[in-house]
């Protein structure tokens, strides 16, 4: 069975202190990792795709990351705009998409 | 701009009361899905719909029904039959090559 977990499930961090959010899967094939951001309230908002290990893709102040087993947001000078819960989700060959219980980032001035 | 809607953003119920959620979206996607979100959990599926007239359960589709009469629009219902149906709802789409899209949710309460 697909399994995601994200660690940490909290995270609090001065603004401009760098940090990693971390993402582990197992999954029978892996089509694709994708990283969502969640404001409170509000429905999860897409970030990245990354498909094979080794890739990495980059957005302003936000870097992922994917090896054979784990994934990595890496959030590079915060501000507190990069506040939210992020989520990552595996989806395996057959197209089933498997969420995480996402960290969530407190960035304070 | 496209986009998913999803209203009522919240939704009061009493017990014993069947409550609709509505779902557009303007995106042209063919597929529609529908999402529960507690907290400390991951999104888990309820019910979701390749095309106009079809759909299937998800992992959590006891207590829930759906309908798929136009390509826009993907209503869920959460029956009385649903054990616990106090949660955030949120409805997402996607297309060939577009990963998936989701709505602002719905926040429904059940007292």
């Amino acid at each position: 069975e697909d399994q995601v977990t994200q660690s940490p499930e909290a995270l609090r961090l001065q603004e401009g202190e760098s940090s990693s959010l971390n993402c582990s899967y197992t999954v029978s094939g892996l089509r694709g990792l994708f990283w969502y951001r969640q404001d409170p309230g509000k429905g999860p908002e897409f970030l990245f795709t990354l498909y094979s290990a080794g890739e990495e893709k980059e957005k302003e102040r936000l870097k992922a990351t994917l090896t054979k087993k784990e994934s990595f947001l890496h959030i590079t000078a915060p501000k507190p705009e990069d506040s939210a819960t992020y989520l990552c989700a595996v989806q395996d060959s057959w197209g089933k998409l498997q969420f995480g219980a996402g960290t969530q980032v407190v960035v304070t001035p | 701009d496209g986009g998913i809607t999803q209203s009522p953003k919240y939704l009061f119920r009493k017990e014993g009361q069947n409550v609709t959620l509505s779902c557009e979206q303007n995106l042209n996607h063919d597929a529609m899905y529908w999402y529960r979100q507690d907290p400390g959990q991951g999104l888990r599926l309820i019910y979701y719909s390749q095309i106009v007239n079809d759909f299937q359960k998800g992992d959590i589709a006891e207590g829930y029904s759906v309908s798929r009469e136009k390509k826009e629009s993907f209503p869920l219902t959460v029956t009385s039959a649903q054990k616990n149906p106090t949660a955030f709802y949120l409805c997402a789409s996607d297309g060939i090559d577009s990963p998936l899209h989701f709505g602002n949710g719905t926040r429904l309460t059940v007292t």
